[in-house]
């Protein structure tokens, strides 16, 4: 199946430092989704995005619906160490199937 | 939110055997459920999607006298590992769309160990 380009593939980073990651894909999509996965459990959803040019917000996360509706990107500003884990996005252009990025796994250093 | 649930959340079985997992939406109903295998350190690779009362529709080289789906209730979908062999280990993923809902909800997994 499809999968999206998502950058980078791993970071390392201080406590309180910002992180962004992105995801590109060839197809147009209408929704992107962006989840955190730790590990031995199930992604779970952080952002929803659906309309072009969005930007949502979660707390310390900021998302953005890319105008081109082929990219996305996520941020988290002021990171702690329970941000560790992998972030995938995904999208999808019918909401029948969602295609998934490789992930990002993000490290953060007290 | 939404939750969906997944049983059991491991479980190891002899090559050759069957084996049965479970996805439930536990607060709304879903219309669409999704299933997923994930490799170590890999992405989610899409596997199936299931429809309630309809045929699953399987991804491009995912054998589907293999990975037997079934949907048979807006609550619940099955998937069943026939003939297990050892390469089928992996995290088995399902998620839930519900009517209407353009977002999808991840169950928490369940690790298949084929031995």
């Amino acid at each position: 199946g499809q999968q999206l380009n998502q950058s980078p593939q791993s970071m390392f980073i201080q406590e309180g430092e910002d992180v962004s990651m992105n995801c590109t894909s060839s197809s147009i999509f209408n929704t992107w989704l962006w989840y955190k996965q730790d590990p031995g459990e199930g992604p779970v959803l952080l952002i929803a995005l659906y309309k072009a040019g969005e930007l949502t917000s979660n707390g310390r996360l900021t998302a953005q619906f890319g105008i081109t509706r082929k990219d996305s990107f996520l941020n988290i500003s002021a990171s702690i160490p329970s941000d560790v884990g992998i972030y995938f996005c995904a999208g999808s252009s019918n909401f029948n199937k969602f295609y998934f990025g490789s992930g990002t796994k993000l490290n953060v250093k007290p | 939110g939404a939750v969906v649930s997944q049983h059991p959340s491991w479980v190891i079985c002899k090559s050759g055997t069957s084996v049965k997992i479970e996805c439930r939406s536990l607060d709304f109903q879903a219309t669409t459920m999704f299933w997923y295998r994930q490799f170590p350190k890999q992405s989610l690779m899409l596997m199936a999607t299931s429809n309630e009362g309809s045929k699953a529709t399987y991804e491009q080289g995912v054998e589907k006298d293999k990975f037997l789906i079934n949907h048979a209730s807006l609550t619940l979908s099955t998937l069943t590992v026939t003939s297990a062999h050892p390469e089928d280990s992996s995290f088995y993923i399902c998620s839930a769309l519900g009517q209407g809902d353009s977002e999808q909800y991840f169950g928490p997994g369940t690790r298949l160990t084929v031995t």
